[in-house]
């Protein structure tokens, strides 16, 4: 079975530019999260979804930052315009269905390292 | 609100030594805890978590970590290190409350393992 994979692996943009990044999970899972590691901080959550829709975007830094999950399958995260602060590593995890427990394991994907410049 | 502490950003051990990462929490109600590994280029694993069914919970690659309400805390060990352990080591707690399954983390903690 496949994993969670991610991409791209690497990004490095400029200031000012538009980046979207790709996650897709692991088939059959409806819950789908972003979370970002900025560097020398830890991981924090951005949002989640279940199937298509929105369930917590409470992560979400501002509204530079917009994330779709297209059918329920693949998702995208874009940030338009990228700004320095936006650098980091962004994961993508998935769990199994909807009203599954809260001790569910989130399983991730390698990560985007994104750098801004 | 929930939050995770780890202490110590960088631990070194000899191979065969015993592994200790320590990780606290601060939560209003009981927690699930997790641990997570990253190797190099790779994405987070789950290593164990904590469901409240028994305290000392028993992961993969030998590791175990024992919840202790008292002290708040979730401690991770493996009593011999080896070379492939090194990595960055992740401690998370998620809510039980309401329908969140988001995860908090702790800042990790890089293990080396010196020869």
């Amino acid at each position: 079975e496949a994993g969670v994979t991610q991409f791209p692996s690497h990004s490095v943009i400029e200031k000012g530019q538009t980046v979207t990044l790709r996650c897709d999970p692991i088939s059959g899972h409806d819950n789908l999260y972003w979370y970002r590691r900025v560097m020398g901080k830890e991981i924090k959550f951005l949002l989640h979804f279940v199937k298509e829709s929105k369930q917590d975007e409470s992560g979400m830094p501002n509204n530079r930052f917009l994330a779709e999950r297209t059918g329920g399958t693949y998702s995208t995260l874009k940030v338009q315009p990228a700004e320095l602060e936006d650098s980091g590593v962004y994961f993508c995890a998935s769990s199994p269905a909807v009203g599954g427990s809260l001790t569910d394991t989130q399983y991730f994907g390698p990560g985007t390292r994104l750098t801004v410049l | 609100a929930q939050s995770v502490t780890q202490l110590g950003s960088h631990v070194s051990v000899s191979e065969g030594a015993l592994v200790l990462l320590r990780c606290n929490y601060s939560s209003s109600v009981p927690p699930y805890l997790f641990w997570y590994v990253q190797y190099p280029n790779q994405g987070l694993q789950l290593l164990l978590k904590y469901t409240s069914a028994a305290t000392l919970v028993k992961g993969i690659n030998g590791f175990e970590a024992e919840f202790k309400k008292s002290e708040t805390s979730f401690h991770l060990t493996k009593p011999s290190a080896h070379m492939s352990d090194a990595a960055e080591y992740f401690c998370a707690v998620s809510s039980p409350s309401g329908s969140a399954r988001q995860l908090t983390f702790g800042s990790g903690t890089q293990l080396t393992v010196l020869p």
